[in-house]
């Protein structure tokens, strides 16, 4: 079975420029969230999405959005970037957002660079 | 979000057990204790997880005190490709979403 796949793998963009990463869930998995990982740090949570809403949003400026497709694939979009934003972005699925008993699977990530 | 605190680099001889120790002394009765692994430049890999009662599967076997203030990752036979480092996570449900708040996590060596 696959797994959580993102696009693309690497991705370069200049200050100012709009970044769009996809991420498809594991087949039947409902529920995709985003992290964001600088060089040398743990994943940060930017958003959760169940069932194409919104369920939580991590302390990112409204430059970061997402959304949620009905077949459960997702986007997050990046405007205005900022040498900040150039990181690793890691997008995870589970079934659903109901019980903390729920595991999150990751996928391999998109690296972005901002120059 | 209970917080949780991980010595930051162990290294452990190839063939022997590794236990990576993982304290959370404010984890509330519905948390449960997550392990992911990342090894360089990849996403997480999910390990391992419980909420009181010891786990285990076929990665890793997870020891949660009685308290639950504290907990030990136990990598029976480790190799090389264990050499990662390893994010202990406290899990809660709140306010509708999920989240994964990640810590430094320790950096595993094994070494030949």
């Amino acid at each position: 079975d696959a797994g959580v796949t993102q696009s693309p793998t690497h991705l370069i963009k200049t200050r100012g420029q709009h970044v769009t990463l996809r991420c498809s869930p594991i087949s039947g998995h409902k529920s995709v969230s985003w992290y964001q990982q600088v060089l040398g740090q743990g994943p940060q949570f930017i958003f959760q999405y169940y069932e194409k809403e919104e369920r939580g949003r991590g302390n990112f400026p409204d430059r970061f959005s997402a959304r949620q497709f009905p077949n459960y694939s997702s986007e997050l979009n990046v405007n205005a970037l900022l040498l900040g934003d150039s990181a690793l972005y890691l997008c995870a699925s589970s079934l659903t957002n109901l019980g903390a008993w729920e595991t999150q699977y990751f996928g391999p990530g998109t690296r972005l660079l901002v120059l | 979000d209970a917080k949780t605190t991980q010595p930051t680099s162990m290294d452990c001889a190839e063939g022997r057990a590794a236990n990576l120790p993982c304290n959370h002394s404010t984890i509330s009765g519905n948390e449960y204790v997550y392990w992911y692994r990342q090894i360089h430049s990849q996403g997480p890999q999910y390990i391992i997880h419980g909420l009181k009662n010891n786990e285990t599967n076929e990665m890793a076997s997870l020891i949660i005190t009685e308290d639950r203030k504290s907990s030990t990752l136990i990598l029976p036979h480790a190799t090389l490709r264990d050499t990662a480092v390893y994010y202990c996570i406290v899990r809660v449900v709140g306010q509708g979403a999920q989240k994964l708040v990640f810590g430094q996590g320790t950096r595993l060596t094994i070494n030949p």
